[in-house]
């Protein structure tokens, strides 16, 4: 098993460029998501889905579009790059929802994207 | 307040130290806490579940207290390859949402030296 595959590992954009984030799992993990984590904070959740073709808003969706075709596949667009954006991404998978006492995230190794 | 606070650190122990971490949380219908472990540049992984009467795993100990709204993580007999950063994680509910999400403390950085 791969695990959580995500691609690219860096990535720099210049301002107003669009892009997508891969994310794949081999586990058959229901549940997806994906998290930024910037210098002094925690990581934030921006889109997760509980299942092939459902999917919600995190706590900071704004500029990024996701969908989910497939159970393993869950990309992550970025629609039109800010600076802002600028951050270490992560997709998290797991078997079912991440809440429950016994639940573990499998997190990929990340992608470093630096916006100009 | 955000929904969960750490102590930053970084918190610098010699090999063989004990130490601790706190952890509070502000929402007090909360189910689920966990602590993620975070090695430098790489991803978070989970290194416990905390669970309400406290539990343990070899050199680690969770505990939780409802009452007072806070996780903490003990480690004892500290190893050089423990120094990471120690991600306090709790579950909460969203407005409108019928799923729980997690919400991450920012990290507690530890070192620990020969």
């Amino acid at each position: 098993n791969a695990g959580v595959t995500q691609t690219p590992k860096f990535q720099v954009l210049k301002t107003g460029q669009s892009m997508t984030l891969q994310c794949a799992q081999d586990m058959n993990h229901e549940y997806m998501s994906w998290y930024r984590q910037d210098p002094g904070m925690g990581l934030r959740l921006i889109h997760y889905s509980v299942g092939a073709g459902i999917t919600d808003q995190g706590e900071v969706p704004n500029g990024y579009n996701v969908s989910r075709s497939t159970t393993e596949d869950f990309p992550l667009r970025l629609l039109s790059a800010a600076p802002s954006q600028t951050s270490v991404y992560f997709c998290a998978s797991s078997l079912d929802s991440p809440t429950s006492t016994n639940e573990k995230l499998f997190f990929g190794s990340g992608t470093q994207l630096s916006v100009l | 307040r955000k929904e969960v606070e750490q102590d930053p650190g970084p918190f610098n122990v010699p090999e063989g130290a004990t130490v601790a971490f706190n952890c509070t949380y502000s929402n007090s219908a909360s189910q689920s806490f966990f602590w993620y472990r975070q090695d430098c540049r790489k991803e978070p992984k989970l290194l416990m579940s905390v669970y309400s009467s406290g539990n343990e795993d070899g050199r680690f100990t969770a505990q939780l207290n409802r009452a007072s709204q806070y996780i903490s993580l003990l480690i004892r007999d500290s190893k050089l390859s423990d120094s990471a950063t120690y991600l306090c994680v709790v579950n909460m509910w969203g407005r409108g949402s019928t799923l729980g999400r997690l919400y991450f403390g920012r990290g507690t950085q530890l070192t620990v030296w020969p």
